[in-house]
């Protein structure tokens, strides 16, 4: 699976849309581009996947470049409660490829 | 509805225990996978089951830690002889035979004394 760069931290301002960039120039072309999250104490949560569409649903959008070397997760409206450690993670969605592969992710922190 | 759930939430171990980690995926889940997530650090693969059967066990760290899913559905993670590198959060997560998206439980956070 490709390798993938997030910054270790970011700030956000309740109520504001946090958006949270990931670098993936390896990318091949039947890889897609997943995010979860982990809030404290819990497990890592499913986001959002997507492939070169740009997606969108009830957690938050997903924006991938054309070239497919970057994305960005926007969380539109972010509140507290969406302090946690964010997981971009590059791979192959097929079910001979199972493992999910994770970095050390973006810790946002969302200030009231 | 119900999630994966974990047993237990927390575990401690002195050094030469062996412990039993235990994982109820979600019902009908086909799939299920284990992971190890150190302080700081990302989750990291240890082993995956199709069913009952173990068809990844690439990652499990030494030939201490043993899993098993005997009749499909539960699934326990061994680790036989702990040692203080083994304190870590184990994390099962499960998936359906359809979607590619894995859901995670809260983890078992074992200590090693």
């Amino acid at each position: 699976d490709a390798k993938t760069t997030q910054p270790p931290s970011m700030d956000c301002a309740e109520g504001r849309a946090a958006n949270l960039p990931c670098n993936h120039s390896t990318i091949s072309g039947n890889e897609y581009v997943y995010w979860y999250r982990q809030i404290h104490s819990q497990g890592p949560q499913y986001i959002i996947h997507g492939l070169k569409n740009n997606e969108t649903n009830e957690m938050a959008s997903l924006i991938i470049t054309e070239d497919r070397k970057s994305s960005t997760l926007i969380l539109p409206h972010a509140t507290l409660r969406d302090t946690a450690v964010y997981y971009c993670i590059v791979r192959i969605a097929n079910f001979g490829n199972e493992k999910l592969t994770f970095g050390t992710g973006t810790r946002l922190t969302i200030i009231p | 509805g119900a999630g994966v759930s974990q047993s237990p939430r927390y575990k401690v171990a002195k050094r030469g225990q062996d412990v039993a980690l235990r994982c109820d995926p979600i019902s009908g889940h086909v799939s299920l996978f284990w992971y190890q997530q150190a302080l700081g650090q990302g989750p990291e693969f240890l082993t995956y089951f199709q069913n009952e059967a173990q068809l990844d066990k690439s990652g499990l760290p030494s030939d201490r830690f043993f899993a098993e899913r005997p009749e499909g559905s539960v699934s326990t993670l061994k680790i036989q002889r702990t040692q203080q590198e083994d304190s870590a959060v184990y994390l099962c997560a499960s998936r359906t035979g359809s979607e590619n998206i894995q859901y995670f439980g809260a983890g078992t956070r074992l200590s090693v004394l």
